[in-house]
């Protein structure tokens, strides 16, 4: 079965300091992975994907296939990254066999 | 960009009621959506998969008697909570897959059954 662990539920960092959310996940197959980020009152809405290894809002993560790890990272936080942030794992069996599984998320809290 | 309007955004009803919930993809088609439980402080959890023109799939454990789902068009599925009850008070998120892109989320519905 597929899980994707987020071990901290609440992450507060200052302004400027570096942030970094762990997501871990378990899955048999080859991963398709990603960030989601929720900001107060919005949508879900899709952060970046691990295959597309771009760098959105000046966060990224690698997927270390290793470590089971797809951690995201930022250099300098601001107070507007302040948000709920859920990592997922996609996974496709083939034709409509498909299923996002989410982590249980974490509120980042980035203080002036 | 994709957008996904999600209706209505607060619900509060009655034990016994049955309740509609709409989710509509608004500038593409999705031949499939999904739709999602959110309980508090818990992570997001896949109910069921909804496929136009086909019945929906459902996650182990969702009763599917009690989650009706209908898509019976390409920008139009339907998430009906038969006979609430308290415990079904939740948060229902859907979302829509565009096709080879990640899916697209609608707001979310607060579900309260007193």
């Amino acid at each position: 079965a597929q899980r994707v662990t987020q071990p901290e539920k609440l992450l507060s960092v200052f302004k400027g300091a570096p942030v970094e959310l762990k997501c871990n996940y378990s899955y048999s197959g080859s991963p398709e992975l990603f960030w989601y980020v929720q900001y107060s009152r919005q949508r879900l809405q899709l952060l970046l994907r691990h295959i597309s290894r771009e760098s959105i809002k000046g966060f990224t993560a690698d997927l270390n296939k290793g470590e089971t790890s797809f951690h995201l990272k930022k250099p300098f936080a601001q107070e507007e990254d302040s948000a709920m942030y859920y990592c997922a794992l996609f996974r496709d069996s083939g034709g409509s066999n498909y299923k996002l599984t989410f982590g249980k998320g974490t509120l980042l809290t980035v203080n002036p | 960009g994709a957008v996904v309007s999600q209706h209505p955004s607060w619900v509060i009803c009655k034990s016994g009621t049955s309740v509609k919930i709409e989710c509509r993809s608004l500038d593409f088609q999705a031949t499939t959506m999904f739709w999602y439980r959110q309980f508090p402080k818990q992570s997001l959890m896949l109910m069921a998969t909804s496929n136009e023109g086909s019945k929906a799939t459902y996650e182990q454990g969702v009763e599917k008697d009690k989650f009706l789902i209908n898509h019976a068009s390409l920008t139009l599925s339907t998430l009906t909570v038969t006979s609430a009850h308290p415990e079904d008070s939740s948060f229902y998120i859907c979302s829509a897959d565009p096709g080879n892109q990640p899916q697209h989320f609608g707001d979310g519905t607060r579900l309260s059954i007193l």
